[in-house]
């Protein structure tokens, strides 16, 4: 484990179903992140929370709902996803402060939309 | 907008030195990361450069030259362990200071 926990590893859905993924670190970070990764493409940022705060949204279809109830948990909701969705989701987390600059990732949850 | 740009596959053998490349265009450079993932793991933090020159962490180096948007990760005395994929990210002042944007990743293949 790296400190931060994912649940669930894996998770298949249908498009109509809704289904959350959870994300908690036990690190005392101040800022927590999603990513989307795809094969063959950039991990992508899609949500920045600091201090519980979301201060980033990067263009993500609403379809994908973030949820950060206090520092140490991170949720993201899913509603009628699409086959293109699969992916992994990375959630990360983050001390934003001098002298702290890399970021801890989970293991991910791998998505399959069906 | 930024990319980063980093070969796709790079293999070696054991015991070998390698260097993954990484250039990056953005107008707002803040620093260059290094991670490291193995299949289906998660991706680990290894290194960073905010300044020019060469930072060493054991059997991993890293190297960032400002002027030229360009940097690399040193590998030494390779192991099999160290097949996976390595990202370089930047993180850009212009799009927000926790905004880091990762390159496509170099997957490292380390033979016998």
């Amino acid at each position: 484990e790296t400190g931060v926990t994912q649940t669930p590893r894996h998770l298949v859905m249908g498009m109509t179903n809704k289904k959350s993924l959870k994300c908690e670190q036990h690190l005392g970070h101040n800022a927590m992140y999603w990513y989307k990764q795809s094969a063959k493409k950039p991990l992508e940022l899609m949500f920045v929370y600091n201090f519980k705060e979301q201060t980033e949204n990067n263009s993500v279809p609403s379809r994908f709902s973030p949820e950060c109830p206090n520092s140490s948990h991170l949720f993201l909701h899913l509603h009628t996803l699409q086959p293109e969705d699969s992916a992994l989701y990375l959630c990360a987390s983050s001390q934003e402060s001098p002298g702290h600059y890399g970021y801890t990732f989970g293991s991910g949850t791998r998505l399959t939309v069906v | 907008g930024q990319s980063l740009e980093q070969p796709s596959e790079v293999t070696a053998v054991e015991g070998a030195i390698v260097q993954i490349n990484c250039t990056y265009q953005t107008s707002g450079f803040y620093g260059l990361s290094w991670y490291q993932q193995h299949d289906g793991g998660a991706p680990t933090f290894l290194s960073y450069n905010a300044l020019d020159g060469l930072e060493e962490t054991g059997r991993f180096s890293s190297f960032l030259s400002r002027s030229d948007s360009y940097g690399y990760l040193l590998l030494q005395e390779l192991q099999m362990k160290d097949s996976a994929s390595y990202f370089c990210a930047v993180r850009d002042l212009n799009t927000g200071f926790q905004k880091l944007v990762f390159g496509t990743g170099t997957r490292l293949l380390v033979s016998p």
